[in-house]
């Protein structure tokens, strides 16, 4: 089953350009993570989103929860190389003890 | 900043044997997980521990696996038979609280041939 629905799969774009990650839930979330994970790799930890309407940002990279917490969204702001990689959605649905994850988005950034 | 570390980062083992995934979790954390990701599949929950014992576990989570905190500081995954479909990636995890940002380890390598 697909508790958390990451869009698009995968994305190409030209180093410079802009691009936005979806994250979409059937259910409230809870708290709402952002991790990245380079190709073989382990997960770096992004954000952590936890209010209705919260924004953070680190760097270039934002994200966003959305009022009804059950749509987040990570824009990246003129990407670079360095952003390539696998980005994951995670989120608590249930319970604290079971953290699910999205299917992955896979960034390529065409230098 | 503090690391969860995972021990071997490779293993390669014939099927049918036991393997035992290390992980030495951040000192002061409670909650410990394991999750795996087959290539070029999502990451899957396998299960959670805490208070010495399972929280949760998925349906991957059968008879073959157990978890144990040996010691107050490691954390373990044994697989006791493998099969070729247990290749995968195995991350280890913990948090303080539940509820909060989970640390991740860089990962086990795990090929069943």
């Amino acid at each position: 089953s697909q508790e958390l629905e990451q869009s698009p799969q995968s994305l190409i774009v030209q180093e410079g350009k802009n691009l936005t990650i979806n994250c979409t839930s059937s259910k409230t979330l809870y708290g709402l993570y952002w991790y990245k994970q380079k190709y073989g790799e382990g997960l770096i930890f992004l954000m952590m989103l936890q209010k209705g309407g919260e924004e953070k940002s680190h760097e270039k990279i934002t994200a966003k929860l959305d009022e009804k917490k059950q749509q987040s969204s990570l824009h990246i702001t003129a990407s670079q190389p360095s952003h390539a990689g696998i980005y994951l959605c995670g989120a608590d649905l249930y319970n604290f003890n079971k953290f699910y994850f999205g299917s992955g988005t896979k960034l390529n950034v065409k230098p | 900043e503090p690391e969860v570390t995972q021990t071997p980062s490779h293993q390669v083992t014939q099927m049918g044997q036991e393997v035992i995934l290390r992980c030495v979790p951040i000192s002061n954390h409670l909650y410990f997980y394991w999750y795996r990701q087959i290539l070029g599949q999502k990451v899957e929950f396998l299960v959670s521990f805490y208070n010495n014992e399972i929280s949760e576990k998925s349906e991957i989570f059968d008879d073959q696996f157990s978890v144990e905190r040996p010691d107050g500081s490691n954390f373990t995954l044994k697989i006791r038979s493998t099969k070729l479909e247990d290749s995968a990636m195995y991350f280890c995890a913990s948090s303080y609280r539940g509820g909060e940002k989970l640390f991740f380890g860089s990962g086990t390598q795990l090929s069943v041939l």
